[in-house]
């Protein structure tokens, strides 16, 4: 158990959709990261937060976007959902340093029917 | 256009035998080298960070080298058990820019 939590585990919902994941970071790490799995693809770094602020950003396209809040847990919104949209997705956390280990959830898996 | 590449894309291995594979970087501006070694169903687990050129972490049967100045790292693996099977990824982490530059991954399988 990584200390990463994900919710949920499964999700299915159709085409033009909207969907809220939701992560909660390790205890005392102030950054999350997200990540998209598709099948047959590996990691794709979609954002990063840093307590609370947006601090890198990787193949995120515009009908998603993720916000931490004071907590540090995050969620990660995604609207207008396509099929090809169905994937994994990772949360990680980490402590403020980028030499410092991802700790990573379990995952949500997405299904858009 | 950074490009972290992994080779081979997968591996076959005889229980006992043991097996390395390679993870390639850009040499310049170099910060860091992840390793993660991700199970079926399971998450992504870190297994090293490296920094220095000429770094080398072990952690049980599993090792790894670093060489910053060409760009590679090797991980190794002593005498390949049924639970090494998995997918090993290494990620690059240039001048701490906080984003992380992943490989696809090796998938390792242990045939007992």
């Amino acid at each position: 158990d990584s200390g990463v939590t994900q919710t949920p585990k499964h999700l299915i919902t159709a085409t033009g959709q909207r969907v809220t994941l939701r992560c909660s970071p390790r205890s005392g790490d102030l950054s999350v990261y997200w990540y998209q799995q598709s099948l047959d693809q590996g990691l794709q770094f979609l954002i990063q937060y840093y307590n609370g602020e947006e601090r890198a950003k990787g193949n995120i396209l515009e009908r998603f976007s993720a916000q931490q809040f004071p907590d540090l847990h995050s969620e990660l919104n995604l609207s207008s959902l396509e099929l090809g949209d169905s994937a994994l997705y990772f949360c990680a956390s980490s402590g403020w340093v980028s030499t410092d280990t991802q700790y990573f959830g379990p995952g949500t898996r997405l299904t858009v029917l | 256009i950074l490009n972290v590449e992994q080779s081979p894309q997968s591996l076959h291995v005889q229980e006992g035998d043991s097996t390395n594979f390679t993870c390639s970087f850009p040499s310049s501006n170099f910060y860091a080298l992840h390793w993660y070694r991700w199970e079926t169903a399971k998450s992504p687990e870190a297994l090293f960070v490296m920094t220095l050129n000429g770094d080398e972490k072990k952690k049980g049967r599993i090792s790894a080298t670093l060489n910053t100045k060409e760009g590679y790292s090797y991980l190794y693996i002593k005498g390949s058990q049924p639970e090494d099977s998995a997918t090993y990824l290494c990620a690059f982490d240039m001048d701490s820019n906080y984003q992380l530059i992943w490989g696809a991954g090796t998938k390792l399988i242990i045939k007992p």
